[in-house]
Formats: structure tokens, sequence, C-alpha cells
């Protein structure tokens, strides 16, 4: 089962304007992570942010947490063509070694 | 570095057939290993992982099955392919805790 949830689904906005997905989760975690998926390849992982952190910075990505809401946020400032792919958050509900994602955003950035 | 190798890319297969998908994991040691299925434009499903040799955990109750015979090789396998089967395989490896590392994936299709 998905322990995370995305949201917007799906996203389309245009060059130089800021993308944000959301992802809520329905247990405690001791971390949480973004993928980024270009179609038809691995993920690749963006940023991890642990359970006592509530804001961390990447470049042009910021990640919130809000573990009372079970809720998380990515930011992606100045947004590219190149930044169009699926984002996914993971978390680690069931011990570290388990691994669960969500059901993922599909970013479209229209040159 | 480290490095993780997944293959083959492409597997069309009968219904009823046998499948086995290999992933290996070079450059560390003692790994966390795990197997991922995606249909297509959804999310991750967390199919298998492992800790270590002959350890695994199952997350699917399906004809699927996992094992890891060395330290860095990660085999999944079915005795007979069913339709429901089709999809995107991901291998992925991760320190104790920590990120995870993707292959870049194997397009099943039953038919």
């Amino acid at each position: 089962s998905q322990q995370g949830e995305e949201d917007p689904q799906a996203l389309s906005i245009q060059e130089g304007e800021n993308a944000t997905m959301n992802c809520s989760y329905k247990t405690s975690i001791n971390n949480l992570q973004w993928y980024r998926q270009n179609s038809g390849r691995g993920l690749v992982h963006l940023i991890l942010i642990r359970s006592n952190e509530r804001e961390k910075h990447s470049g042009r990505l910021r990640v919130t947490l809000d573990t009372s809401k079970k809720s998380s946020s990515l930011l992606i400032t100045a947004s590219r063509a190149a930044d169009t792919a699926s984002y996914f958050c993971a978390t680690d509900a069931g011990g570290y070694q388990k691994v669960t994602f969500g059901t993922g955003t599909k970013l479209q950035v229209i040159p | 570095s480290q490095t993780i190798h997944q293959w083959p890319a492409t597997l069309v297969q009968p219904v009823g057939s046998p499948l086995s998908l290999e992933c290996t994991v070079e450059g560390t040691s003692n790994p966390n290993l795990y197997w991922y299925r995606q249909a297509a434009g959804r999310g991750l499903q967390l199919l298998f992982y492992s800790v270590g040799i002959g350890q695994i955990s199952s997350e699917v109750p399906q004809n699927l099955s996992a094992s890891r015979p060395q330290d860095r090789q990660f085999i999944l396998s079915s005795k007979k392919l069913l339709l429901s089967d089709s999809g995107f395989y991901l291998c992925a490896w991760s320190p104790r805790q920590g990120t995870l590392f993707f292959g870049s994936g194997t397009q099943l299709s039953v038919l």
C-alpha cells in the first residue's frame, strides 16, 4: 500500500514560475525523501529531511516538513523546462529499511 | 564509487512463462536491497526488501519471489507470469540508513 500521497497529481507551469508539490503520509517517520523520475528511467534522489528538521534547502529546492500534520512540501523555484519529470516523496514509516513511495506529482514546465 | 546494474532493460514474456530479473551492486558492502514495481503513470509499489544475505521481506503476496544469494546480488523471480505482472521493475540499494540509489529499470510486458 502507498504510505504517501502527493498533491496535485499533475502540475503544468510556465518556465520561470515556482512549482509546489505536497506530500501527506499516514504514520510516524524517521525521515522523508524526495525523488525525481524522468519518463521511463530510474528515480534520482533529490533531498532528505529528518523528522526533527522543519526545512531544508538544496539549490533551487526547498523542502518543508510538518510532522504534526504528517505532510511535506517540495518547492522548485525558477523552474526550467529540464525540471519536467515526476516527483515522488518517500518515507520509512516501517523502519529505516522499509522505504515506501507516494503516488507522485507529474510536473510539466512549458518553455 | 558505487554502481548498480539491472538487466535486461526490456523483456517481453508470454503468460505462464518464468521470470528472472537480476540486480547487482558494486562498490559497497552489506547494502539494503529493494525491488519495486511501477504501473504505467503510477507510483512505486514496494515488492521486496532485504537487509542481508538470505533475508527477504515480502510486501506483496503474489506469484513473485526474491532471493539474495550473495551480498550484492538481488534476484526477482516468478515461476508463471500473469498478465498483471506487466510493469516497470526497479531495483535499488541503500546504505543502512539513507537514500536509495536506483537501477535503470526493466520494462516487462506479459502477453
